[in-house]
């Protein structure tokens, strides 16, 4: 079945950066975008942006341009999220999902727990 | 891009109905009928409930229902089930080739 794994919760330091992997599984790899959505506590969700991991093109939310840079990596079928100079505000629980063809978002990664802490 | 606007809370009884509105702008919710709807239970990811307007994926029970009027999506949750106590978001495409999600509303089943 459709699955996105990502990696383990993270706790940086203000000013440090951190980088957020998505594995994916049972679907072509390179035929949806990735999309990444955080959502700090309490809070609502915020869309980040997207990759399109045929070819690697992406698009940043511009609260996020020069912050944040998606990539992926086609041979092992993974998208990553880098986010720098980190911010306690920062703090959220950070998804990936996968775009389906009618834009809309069926699956989702189970969550990575960034944690900006003194 | 702002965030599109939703009721911070809506409540009802078993049985009963209750009604999100998502109001966003001409150049989201108004422009385009790629507007979706997530549930999100606390410590879960969102799941998807509602997709293009009205459409539910399969295994949503008929219970969710979407619609759009203008710059203004709703969800209506009919026959209100102690398992749909969440929160509940409303997403759009825009014109700016991004997303945009709402800013959430909670759902008690009193």
């Amino acid at each position: 079945q459709v699955q996105l794994v990502q990696s383990g919760a993270e706790v940086k330091k203000p000013g440090a950066a951190v980088k957020v992997s998505c594995k994916t599984s049972g679907y072509t790899f390179t035929g949806y975008y990735i999309h990444w959505v955080r959502q700090a506590p309490g809070q609502g969700l915020e869309w980040m942006g997207w990759i399109n991991p045929n070819g690697g093109a992406t698009n940043y939310a511009q609260k996020f341009q020069g912050r944040v840079t998606m990539t992926r990596d086609t041979s092992i079928g993974t998208a990553y999220i880098e986010m720098r100079s980190l911010r306690f505000n920062d703090t959220a629980v950070y998804y990936c999902a996968r775009m389906d063809l009618i834009f809309t978002f069926p699956i989702w990664g189970q969550g990575t727990m960034v944690t900006v802490s003194s | 891009q702002s965030a599109l606007t939703q009721p911070p809370s809506a409540s009802g009884s078993p049985g009963q109905s209750v009604t999100i509105s998502c109001t966003g702008a001409r150049s989201d919710v108004g422009r385009y009928d790629y507007v979706s709807w997530y549930q999100q239970h606390p410590g879960e990811a969102p799941k998807l409930i509602i997709y293009e307007v009205l459409k539910r994926p399969s295994g949503v029970p008929d219970r969710f229902s979407g619609s759009k009027s203008g710059n203004t999506a709703s969800l209506t949750v009919s026959g209100l089930q102690a398992e749909d106590e969440a929160d509940y978001y409303c997403s759009s495409y825009t014109s700016s080739n991004v997303w945009v999600f709402g800013t959430g509303t909670k759902v008690t089943v009193l």
